[in-house]
C-alpha cells in the first residue's frame, strides 16, 4: 500500500499568519491518465472530515482562497495564508491513485 | 443539499456482526460510487470498501476482507455494510462517503463498539 506521511503531526497556529502542512506518499500519485488523485480532508472538533481540496489543487465549493493546494509526484503542501478561528482541527491527505485509497496520520492544527 | 444518513452503530462483542446502513438524498444515487471509510481512535482514517454503481464491483481493505461485505440498493438510495466476526480493533465512526476516491460528501458516522 502506498504510505501517506504527514509533517508535522501537530501545528500550533497564530491567528492572521500563514501555516503549511507537508504531505509525501511512498510513490508517485501520477495516474496513468495523467491526473494526481490527492485529496486534503479537514475534520474539525465534533464534526465529520469534509473535503477541502482534489487532485492537488482544486478548492471545493466553499471553501475559502486561503486555502492552496500544491505540489507534484511524491511531495504536496497544503497552506493556509492567514490561520482563521474555524480552521483548527485534523487534516489528512489523502491519495487515490494507487488501490487501496490511503490517509496520512493527520495534523492536527490549534491556536 | 447533499445528505448521508448513517444508521445501525452500536456496541457488540467479540465476534458479533453488525449491519450499518446510509440513506442518501439530495444527488443521483445510481450515479456514483459509495465507500465506508472509518475513524479509528489514535490511528486516523481508513478506507474500509466501496462498491461501483451497479452494485457488481465491491472492494474492501485486507484487514476485513472475509468479515465484511457490502451492498446498496439504488431503489432506495442506500448503502449497507454487514460486518461479521467483529474484533476489539474495528472499533470506530464509520462514515459513509460518495464517490470512488473522490470522497467528495461524508455522513455524520455511526459508532461502533466492540467490546466484551
Amino acid at each position: 500500500d502506498v504510505v501517506m506521511t504527514q509533517s508535522p503531526l501537530s501545528l500550533p497556529v497564530t491567528l492572521g499568519q500563514p501555516a503549511s502542512i507537508s504531505c509525501r506518499s511512498s510513490q508517485s500519485l501520477v495516474y496513468r491518465d495523467g491526473n494526481t488523485f490527492l485529496n486534503w480532508f479537514l475534520q474539525r472538533p465534533g464534526q465529520s472530515p469534509r473535503r477541502l481540496i482534489y487532485k492537488i489543487s482544486n478548492r471545493d465549493s466553499g471553501v475559502p482562497d486561503r486555502f492552496r493546494g500544491s505540489g507534484s509526484g511524491t511531495n504536496f503542501t497544503l497552506r493556509i495564508s492567514r490561520v482563521e478561528a474555524e480552521d483548527v482541527g485534523i487534516y489528512y491527505c489523502m491519495q487515490g491513485t494507487h488501490w487501496p485509497p490511503t490517509f496520512g496520520q493527520g495534523t492536527k492544527v490549534d491556536i | 443539499e447533499v445528505q448521508l444518513v448513517e444508521s445501525g452503530g452500536g456496541l457488540v462483542q467479540p465476534g458479533g456482526s453488525l449491519r450499518l446502513s446510509c440513506a442518501a438524498s439530495g444527488f443521483i444515487f445510481s450515479d456514483y460510487w459509495m465507500t465506508w471509510v472509518r475513524l479509528v481512535p489514535g490511528k486516523g482514517l481508513e478506507w474500509v470498501a466501496n462498491i461501483d454503481q451497479d452494485g457488481r464491483e465491491m472492494y474492501y481493505v485486507d484487514s476485513l476482507a472475509g468479515r465484511c461485505s457490502i451492498s446498496r440498493d439504488n431503489a432506495k438510495n442506500s448503502v449497507f455494510l454487514q460486518m461479521d466476526s467483529l474484533r476489539v480493533e474495528d472499533s470506530a465512526v464509520y462514515y459513509c462517503v460518495s464517490g470512488m476516491v473522490e470522497l467528495d460528501f461524508w455522513g455524520q458516522g455511526a459508532l461502533v463498539t466492540v467490546s466484551s
